[in-house]
């Protein structure tokens, strides 16, 4: 059971570029989230995905865009990357559907992005 | 609006000796708080939670939090360090009008021989 997948771990983009963040669940969780992480700022939310077909803004959503491909996909989207995009992106997974899982998290392993 | 500080940024201890990591919350109304930890390049990692049953909540890895309404307080202890227990530890608060989390900044906690 792989739980949360992330691609890629690593890399480094010139100011600019675009790329795409994939992340991937195998536990059948309806609610998907995309949260940075910088030094002394804890976790920030991005983007969430409460269901399959809805999204929404987190705390810092300029510059991403999202997409629930499907329900065990959500991509995270780099239009034109900054310095300030510099950061470790965390994809994250819950079942929200009953209280016993309410709101736990499980996260993928991290992707460390280098902004140029 | 939920939020939630975490008093420390550091908290060094000797292995063997309790830790006590320190939350505090605010939110509007009987909020779910979590404990989640980090350890060097990994994931996070969740802890414990309190969803308004007992008021002691244990954890894994010996970990315990204790919800004090009065105090708004959620702080985490153990009784004795281990060198593994070093990572960074993060104090999370959901409000029932929020169907998002809100992290506090993280305390690292530094365990040494």
């Amino acid at each position: 059971n792989a739980g949360v997948t992330q691609t890629p771990k690593f890399q480094v983009l010139k100011t600019g570029q675009s790329m795409t963040l994939q992340c991937a669940q195998d536990m059948n969780h309806n609610s998907m989230y995309w949260y940075r992480q910088d030094p002394g700022m804890g976790l920030r939310l991005i983007y969430y995905s409460a269901s399959e077909g809805t999204t929404d803004k987190g705390e810092v959503p300029n510059g991403y865009n999202v997409s629930r491909l499907n329900k065990r996909e959500f991509s995270l989207r780099l239009e034109s990357a900054a310095p300030s995009q510099t950061s470790v992106y965390f994809c994250a997974s819950s079942d929200n559907r009953g209280t016993a899982g309410a709101n736990v998290l499980t996260f993928g392993a991290g992707s460390r992005l280098t902004v140029l | 609006a939920q939020s939630v500080t975490q008093l420390d940024s550091h908290v060094s201890v000797s292995e063997g000796t309790p830790v006590l990591l320190r939350c505090n919350y605010s939110s509007s109304y009987s909020p779910s708080l979590f404990w989640y930890v980090q350890h060097p390049n990994k994931g996070l990692q969740l802890l414990l939670k309190y969803t308004s049953a007992a008021t002691l909540v244990k954890g894994i890895n010996g970990f315990e939090a204790e919800f004090k309404k009065s105090e708004t307080s959620f702080h985490l202890t153990k009784p004795s360090a281990h060198m593994s227990d070093a990572a960074e530890y993060f104090c999370v608060v959901s409000d029932p009008g929020y169907s998002t989390l809100t992290f506090g900044k993280g305390t690292m906690l530094l365990v040494s021989p």
